[in-house]
């Protein structure tokens, strides 16, 4: 199975400063199609997850532009350039390439 | 607008039966995988396993293997998981979800599945 190492688990931040999570993958998740099969979520608390980025670096649809993301076929980097208070909640990582699909532990981000 | 909705959670004995569903709403429902992953209490994501668009392949995490099964009805746009010998470690919110570009773009509620006697 793929294992997918989340850093760090827990991430207090001063609103309007950026943070970053990492995501480093046991294998590749290059696909010989040229694109990476991470995807990264956040879970508000009380809420479902809700997608933000996927194929590595595509935001999705309504996420706002202050997230990013980017890495290579190992380490994966998840960004927010000035945090916000509605940012809090637990970021998890996820990879596809391989069955089974596996998730990070997850990172809690909450405001200092 | 684009909905999943999970029903059929509840309170059940070790070693019981339990049949969740999952209803799709305002897309395609037959044009995509559909996959049900789940989250014990305090816990992370764990997914669960994944139907192909016509039911033609079907994959497990190793932990539910023999015990659950997944599948779908394409005309009624709705996924199941019928899950038999639960077990203490098997409570969790339930979520479907939709895949679409190598990730889940579309989730559920979830509905939430407690094994106690």
């Amino acid at each position: 199975d793929i294992v997918l190492t989340q850093s760090p688990l827990s991430l207090p931040v001063t609103p309007g400063e950026p943070a970053s999570i990492s995501c480093r993958s046991s294998q590749s998740l290059l696909h010989s199609n040229g694109y990476k099969y991470v995807s990264w979520y956040l879970q508000k608390p009380g809420q479902s997850p809700r997608l933000l980025i996927y194929l590595g670096s595509y935001r999705a649809s309504g996420v706002p532009d202050r997230f990013s993301g980017s890495g290579s076929g190992t380490d994966f980097t998840l960004k927010v350039s000035r945090v916000e208070a509605e940012d809090v909640g637990i970021y998890y990582c996820m990879q596809v390439l391989q069955t089974p699909i596996t998730f990070g532990q997850g990172t809690r981000l909450d405001i200092k | 607008e684009v909905q999943l909705v999970e029903s059929g959670g509840g309170l059940v004995q070790p070693g019981g039966s339990l049949i969740l569903s999952c209803a799709a709403s305002g897309f395609t429902f037959s044009n995509y995988w559909m996959t049900w992953v789940r989250q014990a209490p305090g816990k992370g994501l764990e997914w669960v396993a994944n139907i192909k668009e016509d039911g033609s392949e079907i994959n497990y995490v190793n932990s539910v293997k023999g015990r659950f099964t997944i599948s779908r009805d394409n005309a009624r746009n709705s996924l199941s998981l019928h899950m038999n010998s639960l077990r203490d470690e098997d409570t969790a919110v339930y979520y479907c979800a939709r895949p679409s570009n190598g990730a889940f773009d579309i989730w559920g509620q979830g509905t939430v599945v407690t094994v106690s006697s």
